[in-house]
């Protein structure tokens, strides 16, 4: 089992709808998770963390944790072609000393 | 968020040579973190690199094939050495935040492509 699952994708949304990217961990003492965007041949950029049960908002974007089934997800409002990237999970796992495990990421295709 | 800067943006090595990877951080942080992206692919660490001591190498990774150097809080190198084929990937350097919420911020990568 991979520590951070993600579907590949490509989710396909058009213009304006809701994106809803999940995405699962193993290590049940993970404290902190984070979303990154990363368009194609740019380095990852940070959108999101979050820390605790529940949802963030910030923006169009909604961060959403459930620790006890061990998912997060993003929720990408109104979505805009803009959008199209690849977004990444990442997770701090326990005792990790600040370093981060990716997901495989989850490629966006918002479409006009 | 930290400015960061890596040098070379890009660079294509015949085998069997070395590259240093230069990572500059307009302010002092105290961790910093060393990932590669093989095509197609996640980001994987490679290793985190603190000032004044030896940095923490992930498993796969070894000292001999990826030495790291992190003179001061601003500044750290990756050597990609006795290159192949397969360490064709983009070199990314994080940093961790001052705001002690764990969050990390990334350079612009180095593409190194191996012939």
């Amino acid at each position: 089992q991979k520590e951070v699952e993600q579907n590949s994708g490509p989710l396909s949304v058009p213009e304006g709808a809701i994106a809803s990217l999940n995405c699962t961990y193993s290590d049940r003492g993970s404290q902190s998770f984070f979303w990154y965007r990363q368009y194609s041949g740019k380095s990852p950029e940070l959108i999101m963390s979050i820390y605790s049960n529940g949802d963030k908002e910030d923006g169009r974007f909604t961060a959403q944790l459930n620790k006890a089934s061990q998912y997060v997800s993003l929720l990408i409002r109104d979505s805009q072609p803009s959008d199209s990237a690849t977004y990444l999970c990442a997770v701090n796992p326990r005792g990790g000393y600040n370093k981060l495990i990716f997901g495989a990421g989850t490629r966006l295709a918002v479409h006009p | 968020s930290a400015v960061i800067s890596q040098k070379p943006s890009r660079d294509i090595c015949q085998r069997g040579t070395s590259l240093t990877i230069q990572c500059q951080v307009d302010s002092q942080v105290t961790m910093m973190f060393w990932y590669r992206q093989q095509p197609g692919q996640s980001l994987t660490l490679i290793a985190t690199a603190n000032q004044g001591s030896e940095a923490t190498y992930e498993s796969g990774f070894v000292i001999d094939k990826f030495p790291i150097s992190r003179p001061n809080l601003t500044f750290s190198t990756l050597t990609v050495s006795n290159m192949s084929p397969e360490d064709s990937s983009i070199y990314l350097c994080s940093v961790l935040s001052r705001d002690g919420n764990y969050e990390q911020y990334f350079g612009p990568g180095t593409r190194l492509t191996v012939t």
